[in-house]
């Protein structure tokens, strides 16, 4: 069955560093998305990403957070200069329509 | 912004039991859906639904879409242990499939 893959499935980074999560969405998928949890709390809406470009973002996708779609299969989350309260799973998301599959996550811990 | 309403927080139940849970939102949703996750990966979706008042199984699993969109339950029957996990609602409004989370069911089955 298709799946979304993540990778790395857990890094540790320096607060300032810069981290890149990595994606690949279910191959006929038009819609993509990056979620975010936090250790114990409800998963949270990043940003939407169609057509090239993103369609939604929320009020945690700062100028800190950028996402790209390098090639047609890669879909990318860069933070810029992490901070320590950026530790959470990150989640990648794709979707054809209505119903939106979820990759096993990145586990991002910032010391 | 919009918020779900998902009870109750924690579960403990005996293995052959029945379970109920539900989210609720003063806002309407078109979709609705319900994904399980264990610990350290990411949600597995379960259930969608995609009308107002459609009920849908999924093995031991049902769930309703509200009459009045704006809530939707899931009963889980014969309970056995690894339905161990925490269960999430999760809604869709507008056209742009960015879906808002509830906080979560934590279930606990007693063998």
């Amino acid at each position: 069955e298709p799946e979304v893959t993540q990778t790395p499935s857990h890094q540790v980074t320096q607060m300032g560093q810069e981290v890149i999560l990595r994606c690949v969405p279910i191959s006929n998928h038009l819609y993509f998305y990056w979620y975010r949890q936090i250790l114990g709390q409800k998963v949270e809406f990043l940003v939407s990403f169609y057509n090239n470009e993103i369609s939604e973002k929320s009020e945690i996708f700062d100028d800190q957070f950028s996402v790209e779609r390098p090639d047609g299969s890669n879909f990318t989350l860069k933070i810029r200069s992490t901070k320590l309260e950026d530790s959470a799973m990150y989640f990648c998301a794709s979707s054809e329509s209505n119903t939106i599959y979820f990759g096993e996550g990145s586990w991002l811990t910032v010391v | 912004g919009q918020q779900l309403n998902q009870s109750p927080q924690s579960m403990f139940i005996q293995e052959g039991e029945d379970v109920s849970m539900n989210c609720t939102s003063s806002s309407i949703f078109n979709t609705w859906l319900w994904y399980k996750q264990d610990p350290g990966e990411g949600p597995v979706l379960l259930i969608a639904l995609y009308k107002a008042g459609e009920l849908t199984s999924n093995g031991r699993l049902t769930a309703q879409f509200g009459i009045t969109r704006k809530d939707s339950f899931l009963n889980i029957s014969a309970s056995i242990p690894s339905d161990v996990g925490i269960y999430f609602c999760a809604g869709r409004r507008g056209s742009n499939y960015k879906l808002t989370f509830g906080k979560g069911t934590l279930l606990t089955v007693n063998p």
